[in-house]
């Protein structure tokens, strides 16, 4: 079976700040994906960024990247100069491809302080 | 990416009745999905849906509770029937993309009194 972990509820970050956001998975699999997600208040998903399990470089897209650590299974996502926009939800979320499915994890209310 | 949308945006529904939410997508696409996401949880998948086949459902979810259609390959509903309050919930479509990412929906609030 394949699980995601997020294990910080809430986080909270200063504005232009970094703050990152763990999370852990478990799976068989060994060609699977791996994406953040940002759920604002508008509770529309939206893409944040996305890492190939084959692919030893980390993802990075502007000021969002990724430290994917395979053999930890671990896959964090660091936020740099924070900006209150980037207050959201974000989720962890695993694709294998023998699943066919994506799993989310429980999520990061990141909260932004001016 | 797809640009997916969903009709109604939200619905305020009695106990007992049913709702159809609509899914169109700007393309053509396989497969489509459905998730519910209740109060301050997560997304739980409901089903994939199939153009010209029946819906794959998840474990605890049912097609005489979550009838879906895929009538072609822009375009899928999901009706929740005999609605109680444990249904309020955000119900979101979404699509897969070229690197398996998925592409939302903005979503449905259902709440159901």
């Amino acid at each position: 079976a394949q699980t995601v972990t997020q294990s910080q509820p809430e986080m909270s970050v200063q504005e232009a700040e970094t703050v990152t956001l763990s999370c852990t998975y478990d799976t068989s699999e060994s060609d699977y994906y791996l994406f953040w997600y940002k759920q604002p208040p508008s509770r529309q998903m939206i893409l944040v960024i996305r890492q190939e399990a084959y692919k030893q470089q980390n993802a990075t897209e502007n000021r969002f990247s990724v430290n994917f650590q395979k053999a930890a299974k671990s896959f964090s996502l660091k936020i740099s100069d924070s900006q209150l926009g980037d207050a959201a939800m974000y989720f962890c979320a695993l694709y294998g491809g023998a699943t066919n499915k994506l799993i989310f994890g429980t999520g990061t209310l990141l909260a932004v302080q001016p | 990416s797809a640009v997916i949308s969903q009709k109604p945006s939200r619905d305020i529904c009695q106990r007992g009745t049913s709702l159809t939410i609509q899914c169109q997508v700007d393309s053509q696409v396989t497969m489509m999905f459905w998730y519910r996401q209740q109060p301050g949880q997560s997304l739980t998948l409901i089903a994939t849906a199939n153009q010209g086949s029946e819906a794959t459902y998840e474990s605890g979810f049912v097609i005489d509770k979550f009838p879906i259609s895929r009538p072609n390959l822009t375009f899928s509903t999901l009706t929740v029937s005999n609605m109680s309050p444990e249904d309020s919930s955000i119900y979101l479509c979404s699509v897969t993309g070229t690197s398996y990412e998925q592409y939302f929906g903005p979503g449905t609030r259902l709440t159901v009194t």
